[in-house]
């Protein structure tokens, strides 16, 4: 079966960074988001990645290695804002992205 | 604002009640997916619409029965749900489906409370 694995709560400190890891066992690979959720809102577009590497945004990150299925969100400079749920999402072979159950992230002050 | 929109955004409905959730888009996409969000679970995709073409149901019971009457907009209807249909329902589009870089886009969802 398909599976996409995340950590369900994480906690850091404000000015802090913080990594949100992801793995993920798909039928075929065709690129690997994240999501950004508040409470009560839509989920955002953060990042995509599909070839190896790291892709940096502003103060976010995001790292894939497809030989061992797993990503990361990097969030430096941790903000009261940035308490919300993070989703990590792979597109599989037929395009149909699989979801994982979300990070809920907990800045304190 | 995401360009997508969602009405009602809280919605409480008997078992025998009918009900239809509306979603529209504003972002001249053409595939628009209906999912359901239930707390500490994974996003379960139900329908997705391309080019106004139903291209995946995925065995979501026939109590739920979805409308694309053109590519901005998708209905949901509703008819003698049950309490487990409790849930956020999220409406997305993207440019279009079968597109690996495809970024789907969501609307704030609709909270259906089922008694």
């Amino acid at each position: 079966g398909q599976n996409i694995d995340q950590p369900t709560e994480m906690t850091a400190t404000e000015g802090a960074i913080v990594q949100i890891n992801c793995t993920y066992q798909t039928s075929g690979f065709n690129g690997l988001f994240w999501y950004q959720q508040h409470a009560g809102e839509a989920p955002t577009f953060l990042s995509y990645n599909v070839l190896d590497g790291l892709e940096e945004k502003g103060r976010f990150s995001s790292f894939l290695s497809r030989s061992k299925g797993y990503s990361y969100l990097l969030l430096k400079e941790l903000q009261m804002k940035d308490s919300a749920s993070y989703l990590c999402a792979v597109k599989d072979s037929n395009y149909q992205l699989i979801w994982g159950a979300g990070t809920k992230l907990i800045i304190k002050p | 604002e995401t360009g997508v929109t969602q009405t009602p955004r809280h919605l409480v409905m008997g078992m025998t009640n009918k009900k239809s959730l509306k979603c529209e888009q504003h972002l001249g996409h053409n595939a628009m997916y209906w999912y359901k969000q239930s707390a500490k679970k994974p996003l379960e995709l139900m329908f997705v619409y391309n080019f106004k073409e139903q291209t995946e149901n995925n065995s979501v019971p026939s109590r739920f029965s979805p409308e694309c009457p053109n590519s901005s907009h998708l209905f949901l209807h509703l008819h003698t749900l049950q309490p487990e249909d409790s849930a956020l329902y999220l409406c997305a589009s993207s440019q279009e489906r079968g597109l690996g870089a495809d970024t789907q886009y969501f609307g704030p969802g609709t909270r259906l409370t089922v008694l």
